[in-house]
């Protein structure tokens, strides 16, 4: 099926470092969402974006929605050894079914204490 | 418990067996969606339920796959004749949301199935 597409696919950094990763659709979505997954557990929303440019911040988490509403970003500042998941990134599309969330294929964090 | 809730956790099943895998959404939400997440993959949608009514069932891969919700909380998601093709975590989601979809889900830990 669709998939978004997220970079990067891994990354493994220094507690304290920040981190950035992102997520490009060639289509115009509505809504971005970014997911955090631990190992054997589900997916746990981390933030919800619904107007394009709109930036939202949860704690030491960031996130936006493109301008062009292809793309949206995710940042962790000051990383902790419980940041270690794969992030997801996901979206509803302008065009279709919009009940099915289109989903990256996930960016896993590593973070060494 | 306060979350989603499925049962089994991890299910090891014959190649052609049956089997069936349940979901007990958080209590109130209106709606819920089943996935299927293959190892390395993001979740891929399967169907969608609003209340009882099985609204989309677009992602079901093939007609061995059939999920219910008879009043509106409870669900399963049964397999028939597994296939090797089968085995992936089968997450279920629900949303309190009644009208379309914003995204914001509340996943339980999924379902782990094996197909040997």
């Amino acid at each position: 099926g669709q998939q978004l597409n997220q970079s990067p696919q891994s990354m493994f950094i220094q507690e304290g470092e920040d981190v950035s990763m992102n997520c490009t659709s060639s289509s115009i979505f509505n809504t971005w969402l970014w997911y955090k997954q631990d190992p054997g557990e589900g997916p746990v929303l981390l933030i919800a974006l619904y107007k394009a440019g709109e930036l939202t911040s949860n704690g030491r988490l960031t996130a936006q929605f493109g301008i062009t509403r292809k793309d949206s970003f995710l940042n962790i500042s000051a990383s902790i050894p419980s940041d270690v998941g794969i992030y997801f990134c996901a979206g509803l599309p302008n065009a279709g079914n919009n009940r099915k969330l289109i989903w990256g294929l996930g960016t896993s964090l590593g973070v060494n204490p | 418990g306060a979350g989603v809730s499925q049962s089994p956790r991890y299910k090891v099943a014959k190649r052609g067996q049956d089997v069936a895998l349940r979901c007990d959404p958080i209590s109130g939400h209106v709606s819920l969606f089943w996935y299927q997440q293959a190892l390395g993959q993001g979740p891929e949608f399967l169907t969608y339920f609003q209340n009882e009514a099985q609204l989309d069932k677009s992602g079901l891969p093939s007609d061995r796959f059939f999920a219910e919700r008879p009043e509106g909380s409870v669900s399963t998601l049964k397999i028939q004749r597994t296939q090797q093709e089968d085995s992936a975590v089968y997450l279920c989601a629900s949303s309190l949301v009644r009208t379309g979809n914003t995204g914001e889900l509340f996943f339980g830990e999924g379902s782990r199935l094996t197909v040997l």
